[in-house]
């Protein structure tokens, strides 16, 4: 089956503090690859995505994630966090077509000053 | 990049009424929409595909007696909740996504749900 493991619920890092939030993937084949960005109550923004290619990605805000298809990673980084940061984000995956997401359970971002 | 609005943002029903969301692509046509729900504080789960002109598909678990899903355009699906209860009460969210197909689905920015 199908299946987007974040390991980690929660994350805290201080501000000014790298990050990497950890993402691996399950599929029958390379999926098309998402990282989002949810506020409370908020829809979802996306910070990147990987289709093919060049495997480290540049997304918006900063953040840059890495696919490895070794170890079906897809893991998301970025230099120095921002109080801004604090969020909770969602890895996700697609097999492309008409699939839907499947979604990570999320890691909820905790930025100390 | 392309928007999608969802409206009502939040919405507050009774008990045994039925609820209507709307999901609207601004500025593409949407050949497939997809809804998932989003428990407080847990992950995204698909409930279903939709394609323009075409019955939904939905995941397993999923009551589309209940969850009704209507995508009459390329610019407009919508959901209904029917005869909700409070177990609905819930974050929904609706992509779409254009005729391209293996790309980018853009998300609206969800309907709170609280059946009391």
């Amino acid at each position: 089956a199908q299946s987007v493991t974040q390991p980690d619920i929660h994350i805290t890092v201080s501000e000014g503090a790298s990050l990497e939030l950890r993402c691996n993937y399950s599929y029958g084949a390379t999926p098309y690859l998402f990282w989002y960005v949810q506020s409370p109550g908020q829809g979802l923004q996306l910070l990147l995505k990987y289709f093919s290619g060049d495997t480290l990605v540049q997304g918006i805000k900063g953040f840059e994630a890495e696919f490895k298809r070794s170890q079906s990673s897809f893991n998301l980084r970025k230099p120095s966090v921002h109080w801004s940061d604090a969020a909770e984000y969602f890895c996700a995956a697609s097999g492309g077509g008409a699939d839907g997401l499947t979604f990570g359970k999320g890691t909820h971002l905790i930025i100390q000053p | 990049g392309a928007v999608v609005s969802q409206h009502p943002s939040w919405v507050i029903c009774k008990s045994g009424t039925s609820v209507k969301i709307e999901c609207r692509s601004l500025d593409f046509q949407a050949t497939t929409m997809f809804w998932y729900r989003q428990f407080p504080k847990q992950s995204l789960m698909l409930m279903a595909t939709s394609n323009e002109g075409s019955k939904a598909t939905y995941e397993q678990g999923v009551e589309k007696d209940k969850f009704l899903i209507n995508h009459a355009s390329l610019t407009l699906s919508t959901l209904t909740v029917t005869s909700a209860h409070p177990e609905d009460s819930s974050f929904y969210i609706c992509s779409a996504q254009g005729p391209g197909g293996g790309t980018e689905a853009f998300f609206g920015q969800g309907t709170r749900l609280t059946v009391v």
